[in-house]
C-alpha cells in the first residue's frame, strides 16, 4: 500500500541553526500539507500547497518557514532559524484531491533544538 | 473562532464492550467531519468521514454519528479490543476555501484485556 515517507526520523539542532525536513508524499497525491504537534498537545496545521504554491498557512508558519516542492517526489519544509519552540513532531500529509478527501500522513519527524 | 471539544479525560472500558467517543464543535456546522486514530510517536490514520447530510457512516466496527442540531459527531467502536487503545481524534472541515484538518485535543482510549 502507497504511504508518506519522511526523513529524518529523529533531527537534533543548535537553536539558531536552519533545518530541512523532508517528506515524500504517496505519488498520485496533489495537495501536500505539514503539521506539527508539540509533546502533550493537539496538532496542528501548518501549511498546505497544490500546484507549485502554498495555497493556506496558520499564524505559526511565519517567515522563519517555508516550503518547496524541489521536484516531483519530495516536499520539504525548512526552518530558517530554530528556536526552542519550534521542538516538536513534524507530520507530511497528502491527500488525492480538494474536499471530501482523506488526508495519509507520515510517521513524522521529531525535532529537537537545543 | 470555531472550537472543537473531545473527551478530555482517558475513556477506560474493558475489552468485547462499546466504546462511544464525543465531539463537540462551536458556531456554524462542518461540511464534513473526519476522525483519526494516532498511536503514541505516530502520524494520525484516517477512519471514517461523515459528511452533513449524512446522519450515520460504518465501517466494520466503527460507527460514526454526526447531529448537526446537536452540534455533535458521536464515535463507537463496538466490541473493542486491546488494540483498538489509542488517541482518537476529530476534524471538522468547514470547506469552501480551505481543506487543511483542525483538529481537536483527542481522547485517549484504553480497552483493559
Amino acid at each position: 500500500e502507497p504511504e508518506v515517507t519522511q526523513t529524518p526520523s529523529h533531527q537534533v539542532t543548535q537553536m539558531g541553526q536552519e533545518v530541512i525536513l523532508r517528506c515524500v508524499p504517496i505519488s498520485n497525491h496533489l495537495y501536500f500539507y505539514w503539521y506539527r504537534q508539540i509533546l502533550g498537545q493537539k496538532v496542528e496545521f501548518l501549511v498546505s500547497f497544490y500546484n507549485n504554491e502554498i495555497s493556506e498557512k496558520s499564524e505559526i508558519f511565519d517567515d522563519q518557514f517555508s516550503v518547496e516542492r524541489p521536484d516531483g517526489s519530495n516536499f520539504t519544509l525548512k526552518i530558517r532559524s530554530t528556536k526552542l519552540e519550534d521542538s516538536a513532531m513534524y507530520f507530511c500529509a497528502s491527500s488525492e484531491g480538494y474536499s471530501y478527501n482523506e488526508q495519509f500522513f507520515g510517521p513524522g519527524t521529531r525535532l529537537t533544538v537545543l | 473562532s470555531q472550537k472543537i471539544e473531545q473527551n478530555s479525560e482517558a475513556l477506560n472500558i474493558q475489552e468485547g464492550k462499546t466504546a462511544t467517543l464525543t465531539c463537540n464543535y462551536t458556531n456554524y456546522s462542518p461540511a464534513y467531519l473526519q476522525w483519526y486514530r494516532q498511536d503514541p510517536g505516530r502520524g494520525p490514520v484516517f477512519l471514517l468521514l461523515i459528511r452533513e447530510n449524512e446522519k450515520e457512516k460504518r465501517k466494520e466496527r466503527l460507527k460514526v454519528t454526526f447531529d448537526t442540531t446537536l452540534k455533535q459527531s458521536l464515535f463507537h467502536i463496538t466490541a473493542s479490543q486491546p488494540a483498538d487503545s489509542a488517541t482518537y481524534l476529530c476534524a471538522p472541515n468547514y470547506g469552501g476555501a480551505t481543506n487543511k484538518l483542525i483538529f481537536g485535543t483527542g481522547t485517549l482510549l484504553a480497552v483493559q484485556p
